[in-house]
């Protein structure tokens, strides 16, 4: 069981807007710790799409988005492509537990 | 550019301990906070432990407290996870990852290695 809880699958067909959803707590997302986002490929290292919340590293394209509030967050993915196929994590801290904290991970699949 | 490279992974027969290693280049190591994290077969990521960069604190996730520890050897610009006792449910790929952020409730995995794969098995 996961601190930080997301859907198990999400899916969308190409073109279409598809979201993510991260529930945590008091001592996770309802705190002024971040959220980001990464997106992992079976078999390859993962990516951080999101840090702090909502900013995008250089080369991830402005379809990904992230928001979030109270307890909960959301990754958004505009303009769905093939490629978008893969596993999604969210990541925080966690001041209870003195640790980082990852969602269970969301499958996208692409229709 | 930022390179991760873990190595060590092996099977290990439960009980046992194994050493993983994480060879890094294109920062300034010292500077960095390094983490470990795990994704068990079928599972999601699980963060393993952390190690602060110029304070050398050191975390680790319940599930591993007592059984694991990291190092890291900062003019080798190495990170290092000893793993004793080990049990069946440990068997996983273990990632590097180097860590950012102004804060310890900021901090993120910015740059992740391909990982080493680890089976606990008799």
């Amino acid at each position: 069981q996961s601190v930080l809880t997301q859907p198990p699958s999400v899916s969308g067909a190409p073109g279409q807007r598809v979201t993510i959803s991260c529930t945590g707590s008091n001592s996770n997302l309802g705190t002024t710790s971040d959220v980001h986002w990464y997106q992992h490929l079976p078999g390859t290292a993962p990516k951080v799409l999101i840090y702090g919340n909502n900013n995008r590293p250089l080369g991830v394209p402005d379809r990904f988005s992230g928001s979030r509030s109270g307890t909960s967050a959301s990754l958004a993915i505009t303009g769905l492509q093939a490629e978008d196929e893969a596993d999604y994590y969210c990541q925080s801290y966690d001041s209870s537990l003195r640790a980082w904290v990852l969602g269970g991970g969301t499958k996208l699949t692409v229709l | 550019e930022v390179q991760v490279l873990e190595s060590g992974g092996d099977l290990v027969h439960p009980g046992g301990s194994l050493r993983l290693s994480c060879t890094t280049s294109g920062f300034t190591f010292p500077h960095y906070a390094m983490a470990w994290v795990r994704q068990a077969p079928g599972k999601g990521l699980e963060w393993v432990s952390t190690i602060g960069g110029t304070t050398g604190n050191t975390y680790y996730a319940d599930s591993v407290k007592g059984r694991f520890s990291i190092s890291r050897d900062n003019s080798k610009n190495t990170l290092y996870l000893q793993l004793n006792s080990l049990r069946a449910e440990d068997t996983a790929i273990y990632y590097c990852a180097k860590m950012t952020g102004p804060t310890v409730g900021a901090l993120y995995f910015d740059s992740w290695g391909q990982g080493t794969r680890v089976t606990v098995s008799s």
